[in-house]
């Protein structure tokens, strides 16, 4: 059973453009949690979903932000004209129900 | 204040030593998580427990509801321990976690 994946692993993007960050939960999984970790900082609950239903996004941004995860096919983080302060790690985890947690190995934005 | 404190911020050791990593928090939780992140990597869970105590080869943890404070104890460290070691809590119907601002830990040989 192949754990949480995400790719890409690392994403360097110029200012202005769009990043797209991709988890493919655990099989069986149908929760599905995205986090932030910004330099020097500690991890920020962002969006929890469940297959086609975002249940909480209280921790994303209000602007340029967006997530979902479609019937079929991964779930998706996607930040529009991405600036500076948006590079960070970004880690998903899933779980089969709403208790423990498994994470990907995330995936390393870099905004230049 | 923040939701979940960690002590100490950072911590060395000389490896076989015995360690403790505390973690206190201040909203009511359904679970506690203890996860270790090495330099530039992923998270890996080490534990997650609602109740008394839970051992995983040389790392133990254990939580006190009333007091709402957990610990988490390697025994025999090695320098393969050194890590960020992060408290996370489940809070909320949705089980969202809130972490804590994690403590490096550094083994000596």
């Amino acid at each position: 059973n192949a754990g949480v994946m995400q790719n890409p692993r690392h994403l360097v993007r110029r200012r202005g453009q769009e990043a797209r960050l991709r988890c493919s939960p655990m099989k069986g999984h149908s929760h599905v949690y995205w986090y932030r970790q910004l330099p020097e900082e500690g991890l920020k609950f962002m969006v929890y979903l469940q297959k086609e239903n975002i249940i909480d996004e209280s921790g994303m941004p209000k602007e340029r932000f967006s997530a979902e995860f479609p019937k079929e096919g991964p779930s998706i983080l996607r930040i529009q004209q991405v600036v500076r302060g948006d590079s960070a790690a970004y880690f998903c985890a899933s779980s089969p129900e709403a208790d423990t947690q498994y994470f990907g190995p995330g995936t390393r934005l870099t905004v230049l | 204040k923040n939701e979940v404190e960690q002590s100490p911020q950072n911590l060395t050791a000389q490896e076989g030593e015995f360690i403790t990593i505390n973690c206190s928090y201040s909203v009511g939780i359904s679970a506690l998580h203890w996860l270790q992140q090495h330099p530039g990597g992923g998270i890996v869970s080490l534990f997650m427990l609602s109740s008394g105590k839970k051992k995983h080869g040389r790392l133990i943890a254990t939580i006190n509801i009333q007091e709402k404070h957990s610990s988490l104890h390697i025994t025999a460290s090695h320098p393969r321990d050194s890590a960020v070691y992060i408290c996370a809590v489940l809070t909320g119907a949705n089980s969202k976690l809130t972490f804590g601002k994690g403590i490096t830990l550094s083994v000596r040989p």
